[in-house]
């Protein structure tokens, strides 16, 4: 099984450029969601969705957007990349009530 | 609001050393604690997990125990190895929301 799978791996953007982080999983999951990683800071939660159609905000929503049109698929977009948007993004999918399984993160930098 | 404080880090051990990761949490339900470990350059596992409290969680001889009384889920290994050198983190989810609160995370390194 391939589990979670993110793409990029890695990505340099520069201000006020847009992208979308990809990320697929095939473990048919319910829930799907997208965090950053910043140094001690640990996960914040950027967008969860429960389910196809369900989308809904986390602690850190501002600058992303976020759509669920199948069970696989969590799209993250950054319409307009800001430095701050610096960080190492992580995205994880699990059915209600276990465990996440995450993808190896995009690891991305805004000049 | 719920939240997870871990420890802080980076701790530096000598193999086979005796490890203790402190994590402390508040929750206004009834939690799920969690601990997650990342080895370089990957995402996040999950290392262990307990559901209710005096459970205890234990896997690759990791152990901790939900502690209700003091609010902790304290992380030990009795005789730590080069190849558990991670960042590890602790986390919560409440009772029918799957959102993970993560604690800052802890990097530890275990020298030869």
């Amino acid at each position: 099984n391939a589990g979670v799978t993110q793409t990029p791996k890695f990505q340099v953007l520069k201000t006020g450029q847009s992208m979308t982080l990809q990320c697929a999983q095939d473990m048919n999951h319910e829930y799907m969601s997208w965090y950053r990683q910043d140094p001690g800071m640990g996960l914040r939660l950027i967008h969860y969705s429960v389910g196809a159609g369900i989308t809904d905000q986390g602690e850190v929503p501002n600058g992303y957007n976020v759509s669920r049109s199948t069970t696989e698929d969590f799209p993250l977009r950054l319409l307009s990349a800001a430095p701050s948007q610096t960080s190492v993004y992580f995205c994880a999918s699990s059915f209600m009530n276990t465990e996440a399984f995450f993808g190896q993160g995009t690891r991305l930098t805004v000049v | 609001g719920d939240s997870v404080t871990q420890m802080e880090g980076p701790v530096t051990l000598s193999e086979e050393a005796f490890l203790t990761i402190n994590c402390t949490y508040t929750a206004t339900g009834y939690p799920s604690l969690f601990w997650y470990v990342q080895y370089p350059g990957e995402g996040l596992q999950l290392l262990l997990k307990a559901t209710k409290a005096d459970d205890k969680g234990s896997n690759k001889g990791f152990e901790a125990t939900y502690r209700k009384e003091t609010t902790s889920f304290h992380l030990e290994k009795g005789s730590v190895q080069v190849s558990d050198s991670a960042v590890y983190f602790c986390a919560l989810t409440i009772q029918g929301a799957q959102k993970l609160v993560f604690g800052q995370g802890t990097r530890l390194t275990i020298n030869p």
